[in-house]
């Protein structure tokens, strides 16, 4: 089906061990995103690309790698994962730039 | 850096009753995109606003930007349980298409 997906949709880890969410999309945009979301933080840009072999940091990139070579997937992987790490993890996809976003379906991340 | 802020934090209306959350950002924004998440839910796009002091309308939805680009709200009219849920605004830094989003407003209708 067509859309953007991420896996796995839940995932409990240990402190210190590496773990990476996956993202996929279908439509082959440019643009994609990783957000974490945090009760009274909203949603917070972790990293972002342009495309495949460009990306950036966003606004809270500490402990997380991402790359991008091919377009349809932008991994994130956290390389040694921390309690503080505990959240709700957000990827998205843009055709564009300054254009809508369309969010996965979210992956729950519990750091024990 | 940029930040964008949004009042209320939570909000409870009757079914019925209006609703108004505002956003604020701390530098001049290009264009406002507002999204809704449902409890449980994923962001999902509603609109986007580029001019200074455009007015949006999706039925009983109500859309603005400011006239100095800095903020904008959102107005629900009669609101029905379905509009439940967390309605974000974001906004690009500056020169850029890294959207930064606001804290949310949590919107609980008692039916």
């Amino acid at each position: 089906d067509a859309g953007i997906t991420q896996s796995p949709r839940y995932k409990i880890t240990e402190t210190g061990r590496q773990v990476t969410l996956m993202c996929h999309q279908t439509w082959s945009h440019s643009y994609m995103f990783w957000y974490r979301q945090d009760l009274g933080h909203g949603l917070r840009l972790i990293y972002y690309s342009a495309a495949a072999d460009i990306t950036d940091k966003g606004e809270v990139p500490d402990g997380y790698v991402v790359s991008r070579s091919k377009t349809e997937n932008f991994p994130l992987t956290l390389e040694s994962a921390t309690r503080s790490q505990t959240s709700v993890y957000f990827c998205a996809s843009s055709e564009g730039q300054l254009i809508e976003a369309f969010f996965g379906q979210g992956t729950r991340l519990t750091v024990v | 850096g940029q930040q964008v802020m949004q009042i209320p934090q939570y909000q409870h209306v009757q079914e019925g009753e209006d609703f108004t959350t505002y956003c604020n950002s701390s530098t001049t924004l290009s264009n406002i995109q507002w999204y809704k998440q449902r409890p449980g839910g994923h962001p999902v796009f509603l609109i986007q606003l580029v001019k200074s002091g455009e007015v949006k309308k999706q039925k009983r939805l109500t859309f603005q930007f400011g006239e100095a680009k800095k903020n904008s709200s959102l107005h629900i009219t009669a609101t029905q349980t379905t509009d439940v849920g967390t309605y974000f605004c974001a906004g690009p830094t500056s020169g850029t298409y890294k959207y930064i989003f606001g804290t949310g407003t949590r919107l609980k209708v008692l039916a």
